[in-house]
């Protein structure tokens, strides 16, 4: 167990809905980072979140967005979906630069 | 900007053979290096990780990894592996630098260690 958590863990819905997907990080983690998990894709970034401010931003769709709330957990939200959305999302935290990133257990999206 | 190689989507080995799990980077800058590993319908759980010190570096299951940074490699070793080994191995590079630390992922080995 990383520590890091996840919900839901499944989520069917269909094309054109919107899905909100919500991240824990460990205890005194300041960064959230949420990564997408597809067959054709791999494992690519989505964006960074570091005590409540956006730092990066990867591969991220328009549709997509995240926030960082005060107390550090995060939320993914996922608009206007789309079948190839469907996919794993990982959110990962870090304590800090240079040191390594913790993996939740995922949220699995299928999208009708 | 980064790029990880890992030179073989699939590598099956006997149970008690070593095995190596190949990973070459791409960066203009220095880098982090870590392994992850992905059990079936499991998320990524850290292996092993290199920031800086001794190129050598130990994981967790008896796992090891050697950075070699004329070489731009990080490979993966067990010198005997097991059964419950059978899983996806992810190589990961992030650049150091302030700010982001995104993890750029190689495309994935699969180990599969037969009886």
């Amino acid at each position: 167990d990383s520590g890091v958590t996840q919900t839901p863990k499944h989520l069917i819905t269909a094309t054109g809905q919107r899905v909100t997907l919500r991240c824990s990080p460990r205890s005194g983690d300041l960064s959230v980072y949420w990564y997408q998990q597809s067959l054709d894709q791999g494992l690519q970034f989505l964006i960074q979140y570091y005590n409540g401010e956006e730092r990066a931003k990867g591969n991220i769709l328009e549709r997509f967005s995240a926030q960082q709330f005060p107390d550090l957990h995060s939320e993914l939200n996922l608009s206007s979906l789309e079948l190839g959305d469907s996919a794993l999302y990982f959110c990962a935290s870090s304590v800090a630069t240079g040191s390594a990133q913790y993996f939740g257990p995922g949220t699995r999206l299928t999208v009708l | 900007a980064q790029s990880v190689t890992q030179l073989d989507s699939q590598v099956p080995v006997f149970e008690e053979a070593p095995v190596e799990l190949r990973c070459n980077y791409s960066s203009s800058v220095s880098v982090y290096l870590f392994w992850y590993v992905q059990y079936p319908n499991q998320g990524l759980q850290l292996l092993l990780k290199y920031l800086s010190g001794s190129t050598l570096v130990k994981g967790i299951n008896g796992f090891e990894a050697e950075f070699n940074k004329s070489q731009t490699s990080f490979h993966l070793r067990k010198p005997s592996v097991h059964i419950s080994d059978t899983a996806e191995y992810f190589c990961a590079v992030s650049g150091i630098r302030g700010g982001s630390e995104k993890l750029v992922f190689g495309k994935g080995t699969k180990l599969t260690v037969n009886p």
